[in-house]
């Protein structure tokens, strides 16, 4: 089966860092996404892995251990402007090309 | 790039009426995808299309649903006798493989909201 799971819901100070979870279970991997949305709003995408290591992006970094189907989303410095779902998704292109995607995490910044 | 855009963003429709969204991907994107989402659930595949070509359709979805991509560039999305169960955001995305500095990833429109009373 295709499974991805992710923590329901985390809590952070402002400032703090936080690390968001991610494990999957997949028929074929061809990389991981991790996306971010706020209430009421579209995803936005925020990291992209497929080698395993990590991949830093200004206040977020993502990192993959492919071997343990395993990913998590780093968020440094948190601001209350990241108070958002988390989603990671995983891109198999033997899936038709589709994502299979989590369930999200979402994460309240309290000042 | 002006983005993906979806029209209408809002839609309150009553039980047995007949619903069409229309969504615009970014130019030169092949790819369009189809998503529904449910409030604490993540985007739940509907269908897509590789240019005008309809590759896949969930199996979740009822013959209620249909879309199309007529050009290869603008979508529709249409829900035939809506269900109050067909409340949900509609979202659609669009990508692009091969291009330099494109991992693939999605571009999300900013999402059609349906309300079926």
């Amino acid at each position: 089966g295709q499974n991805i799971d992710q923590p329901t819901e985390m809590t952070a100070t402002e400032g703090a860092i936080v690390q968001i979870n991610c494990t999957y279970q997949t028929s074929g991997f061809n990389g991981l996404f991790w996306y971010q949305q706020h209430a009421g709003e579209a995803p936005t995408f925020l990291s992209y892995n497929v080698l395993d290591g990590l991949e830093e992006k200004g206040r977020f970094s993502s990192f993959l251990s492919r071997s343990k189907g395993y990913s998590y989303l780093l968020l440094k410095e948190l601001q209350m402007k990241d108070s958002a779902s988390y989603l990671c998704a995983v891109y198999n292109a033997g899936n038709n090309r589709k994502l299979i995607w989590g369930l999200g995490t979402s994460l309240a910044v309290n000042p | 790039d002006t983005g993906v855009s979806q029209d209408p963003r809002h839609k309150i429709t009553k039980r047995g009426q007949n619903v069409t969204f229309r969504c615009d991907p970014i130019s030169e994107h092949n790819r369009l995808y189809w998503y529904r989402q449910t409030l604490g659930q993540g985007p739940e595949f509907l269908t897509y299309f590789q240019n005008e070509a309809q590759l896949e359709k969930s199996r979740l979805l009822s013959d209620r649903f249909s879309a199309e991509r007529p050009k290869g560039s603008f979508s529709t999305l249409e829900i035939q006798r809506t269900e109050q169960g067909d409340s949900a955001m509609y979202l659609c995305a669009s990508s692009v493989l091969g291009r330099q500095g494109s991992y693939g990833e999605l571009f999300f429109g900013e999402g059609s909201r349906l309300t079926v009373l």
